[in-house]
């Protein structure tokens, strides 16, 4: 059972628009949203996080929006720059207070020049 | 500061073999993690340890084993090695076990199983 879905494997910016990854989640008990970013032969590396009680989180180009009802959240990055391309993953932990992670499939970014 | 070291960076079985995936971290982690990345999946979690000698399953335990017997390392065995293990392993750390605490990952271990 996938709890933690991205439905769109890629997706392609022009450099200096705005770039919107979306995920979805089938677990209403999600106390918190995590969004990594993973470069080639690299780990993945944290890029910021939700708290299930808000909607919105924002740091500096990225903002994580959270829609509860719909059981969907998106990252937006504004505005894109070629070092944004990567492949990111939504996340959220498996048991309430845990660091153990239920990932989506991931969305691979390529902001092209 | 090294983060988390892991060891090798890639690596061919062949099937039945067995080997040892080196973790270390510098960061006095309490909490350590394996994960696996098939290709165009997300990562799963294999076990997790909460601190020397407490290891416990994640979602894809079978066919691997764990030992905790330092902070800094938990390395993942693979006893019999099956095609199907064939994978990016990653291990993490990470401070706390709040839910929206950072992991800290390792570059992962690329191995194939023949």
């Amino acid at each position: 059972d996938q709890q933690v879905k991205q439905n769109s494997p890629s997706l392609s910016v022009q450099e200096g628009r705005i770039s919107i990854l979306n995920c979805d989640y089938t677990n209403s008990m999600f106390d918190y949203f995590l969004w990594y970013k993973k470069y080639p032969a690299e780990g993945p590396t944290f890029l910021i996080s939700i708290s299930s009680i808000k909607d919105k989180n924002e740091d500096g180009r990225f903002t994580v929006f959270l829609n509860k009802s719909a059981k969907h959240l998106s990252l937006h990055i504004v505005p894109s720059q070629p070092g944004d391309s990567a492949v990111y993953f939504c996340a959220a932990p498996l048991i309430q207070g845990a660091q153990k992670l239920v990932f989506g499939q991931g969305t691979r970014l390529t902001i092209n020049p | 500061n090294a983060g988390v070291t892991q060891t090798p960076k890639f690596r061919i079985l062949k099937i039945g073999q067995s080997m040892t995936l080196q973790c270390t971290q510098d960061m006095n982690h309490n909490y350590m993690y394996w994960y696996r990345q098939d290709p165009g999946m997300g990562l799963k979690l294999i076990y997790y340890s909460v601190g020397a000698g407490i290891t416990d399953k994640g979602e894809v335990p079978n066919g691997y084993n764990v030992s905790r017997s330092t902070t800094e390392d938990f390395p993942l065995r693979l006893e019999l090695a099956a095609p199907s293990q064939t994978s990016v392993y990653f291990c993490a750390s990470s401070y706390s076990t709040w839910g929206n605490t950072e992991a800290f990952f390792g570059q992962g271990t690329r191995l194939t199983v023949v």
